[in-house]
């Protein structure tokens, strides 16, 4: 059974940067698996910030950025705003075909 | 944009059956595919399978294989999620999503409803 990976917990200061990666145990994170992570605030539906590895939705902010980085798939939030406070999940297409998704345990961000 | 309207929450027994519908507001409805995705309380997000507007293609997560059966109406423009033989540990809020489809690939959780909790209890 495949295994997402992500971080726990982070902690990033106001105006900080931080990086949240995504490793899959079946091998190293490449575009093919369309790398894609969603934002989830307490008590709201998901939202997808990044796809493809590393690009934007239209209403996700530039201090978002998504990258490919020795073999895991990373997120990186330049400038941390309090309200980027929240979950963030990665998900990889495994099959290329829509076929089987999985989600990492997702990272819960704190900005403190 | 793509604006999804769900149905609301559900109390079922152990051994029902639940049926979601997930409304699209995009008239360009087969031109997307929608997935359905699940939150256990307090748990992180799991993926549960994805269908073609366009063609009524089906994929499913094998463990949910035998249990799980989506379906389209498209002159509705809605989208169904059927589970059958409900356990307690099915009890989540279900999420449908959305992307568009080009003619080479689809766009899989840009849009997204806002979830119906399901409750499983004797």
């Amino acid at each position: 059974q495949t295994v997402v990976t992500q971080e726990p917990s982070l902690t990033v200061s106001p105006g900080g940067t931080v990086t949240l990666t995504c490793a899959s145990t079946a091998g190293p994170v490449i575009s093919d698996h369309s790398p894609t992570w969603i934002q989830q605030k307490p008590g709201q539906a998901p939202r997808s910030l990044i796809y493809g590895a590393n690009r934007r939705q239209s209403w996700t902010p530039a201090r978002f950025s998504g990258s490919l980085l020795g073999g895991k798939a990373a997120l990186t939030l330049s400038g941390a705003q309090p309200e980027d406070e929240a979950d963030y999940y990665c998900v990889l297409d495994y099959t290329g075909r829509q076929a089987h998704w999985v989600f990492g345990g997702g990272t819960k961000l704190t900005v403190l | 944009q793509m604006h999804l309207v769900q149905s609301g929450p559900e109390f079922k027994k152990p051994g029902a059956s639940v049926t979601i519908s997930c409304k699209a507001s995009d008239y360009t409805f087969s031109y997307y595919s929608f997935v359905w995705v699940r939150q256990a309380p307090g748990k992180g997000l799991e993926w549960m399978g994805w269908i073609s507007a366009k063609d009524g293609d089906t994929k499913y997560e094998s463990d949910l294989q035998g249990r799980l059966t989506l379906s389209t109406d498209t002159s509705a423009t809605t989208v169904y999620m059927e589970l059958r033989n409900l356990r307690s540990d099915d009890a989540a809020t279900y999420f449908c999503a959305s992307g568009y489809c080009s003619s080479v690939t689809c766009r899989t959780f840009d849009y997204w409803g806002p979830g119906t909790p399901v409750t499983v209890s004797s």
